[in-house]
């Protein structure tokens, strides 16, 4: 079926506000993952999320930072209030399972906090 | 916690000739997996080779081929015959293959540039 797919391609919004980044993950796919580039870094990683088990936010960078998945399928990355620092591209990317399966990557979400 | 270096933020290749890029790694795990991703323009990440650590032989894709050296934890790509397509941001990773660690670490990247 499609790939990865990522809402809003590209957001421009104001300090202190509110946002919110969809990821559409590969149908079938149990394992989902956020991931951060900003400006001429790698990807630093967010939250991953498995099944029905704990999701690992252990890469969130502060509790402004938050995402749900939603019936195991589309997930949601919610920034509060946010900062200057906080533009990057936002990539999410998908497998069918932990371990050796291979990470599919959406397109991503540009974000710009002016 | 495991760490991956690029080292050349940039390199540049002819069309049809060969280019190597480097990649290290640091890690105290003895299996694992090791990537490299191209990014082009549209953003996408897009897999162009793995290998898993516990075997000894270097994986090859088409043009593509990887000098895997558990010892020294290195892990370099090889683009053969490049052609003006394979321009992008090249990213090496790690992935553990420890438990649900499964999240990637990435290097900086290396912007590879293709000329006529």
């Amino acid at each position: 079926g499609a790939g990865v797919s990522q809402s809003p391609s590209n957001k421009v919004t104001e300090k202190g506000k509110d946002v919110e980044l969809r990821c559409d993950p590969i149908s079938g796919h149990t394992a989902l993952y956020w991931y951060r580039q900003s400006l001429g870094q790698g990807l630093e990683f967010l939250i991953y999320f498995q099944g029905n088990s704990a999701p690992d936010k252990s890469g969130l960078p502060s509790d402004r930072f938050s995402a749900e998945r939603t019936g195991g399928s589309v997930s949601t990355l919610t920034i509060q209030r946010t900062q200057q620092e906080d533009s990057a591209v936002y990539l999410c990317a998908s497998s069918l399972q932990t371990g050796k399966n291979i990470q599919y990557f959406g397109a991503g979400t540009r974000l710009s906090v002016l | 916690a495991q760490t991956v270096t690029q080292s050349q933020p940039e390199m540049s290749v002819q069309e049809a000739e060969t280019v190597t890029l480097s990649c290290t790694y640091d890690t105290s795990e003895s299996d694992y997996y090791l990537f490299w991703y191209k990014q082009p323009p549209s953003r996408q990440m897009i897999l162009v080779i793995r290998q898993e650590a516990y075997k000894q032989q270097n994986a090859t894709e088409n043009r593509f081929s990887v000098n895997f050296q558990k010892a020294a934890k290195s892990f370099s790509l090889k683009i053969s015959d490049s052609q003006l397509g394979d321009a992008a941001m090249y990213f090496c990773a790690y992935r553990s293959a420890i438990g649900t660690a499964s999240k990637l670490t990435f290097g900086t990247g290396t912007r590879l540039q293709v000329t006529l």
